[in-house]
């Protein structure tokens, strides 16, 4: 596609519910970020998926979230047992290769989770 | 670990003006990139400039300008002309030369006068 798309673009859900947000990153690009923004605050790295490696989980705030991704393609974000503190927008981002400092990323409009 | 600031949470300024938001990061990296991300309330991060750490000469985009001072660790923008578009969101970024993320600051919210 031409951007980065997510989906739902907004959730909403009850506390203790499993939730599983999605990404599709631009054609082509190997690498794929997740990031958490909380209400008016900065991004928190959450994971990054370069092909086929191993992906970096060191953002992950706890055993609770998981994401997968299937080579170059969809990723998968969820979040099992949701807790109010999990409310917040995750965003995703992609670009070409790894440690392309040049390009930046591309980020999606994200997915707005509400868990009430 | 890399951190960046923006000591700004908020800044206005009158259409047609010049504004300047602030950034300053710490890191002990001799290669790394440095970026403006725009915010809107559409939620998209949308990539204003980048300014790599080896060059010294400072990054222009047309009306988006940056201040970089390396040994003072500062990455300033500054929007000219500013357009009621500009109001956003901005965040101030810092990835290493080798690394794999960016490191985002806390964002400065631009409000743009009529």
């Amino acid at each position: 596609g031409a951007g980065v798309s997510q989906s739902p673009s907004n959730k909403v859900t009850e506390k203790g519910k499993d939730v599983e947000l999605r990404c599709d990153p631009i054609s082509g690009h190997t690498a794929l970020y997740w990031y958490r923004q909380r209400l008016g605050q900065g991004l928190e790295f959450l994971i990054y998926f370069q092909g086929n490696s191993a992906p970096d989980k060191s953002g992950l705030p706890s055993d609770r979230f998981s994401a997968e991704r299937t080579g170059e393609s969809v990723s998968t974000l969820t979040i099992q047992r949701t807790q109010q503190e999990d409310s917040a927008v995750y965003l995703c981002a992609s670009s070409f290769v790894l440690g392309q400092g040049r390009s930046g990323l591309f980020f999606g409009s994200g997915t707005q989770l509400s868990v009430l | 670990a890399q951190t960046v600031t923006q000591s700004q949470p908020e800044m206005s300024v009158q259409e047609a003006e010049t504004v300047t938001l602030s950034c300053t990061y710490d890191t002990s990296e001799s290669d790394y990139y440095l970026f403006w991300y725009k915010q809107p309330p559409s939620r998209q991060m949308i990539l204003v400039i980048r300014q790599e750490a080896y060059k010294q000469q400072n990054a222009t985009e047309n009306r988006f300008s940056v201040n970089f001072q390396k040994a003072a660790k500062s990455f300033s923008l500054k929007i000219s002309d500013s357009q009621l578009g500009d109001a956003a969101m901005y965040f101030c970024a810092y990835r290493s030369g080798g690394g794999n993320m960016l490191t985002f600051g806390g964002g400065t919210r631009l409000m743009v006068k009529p």
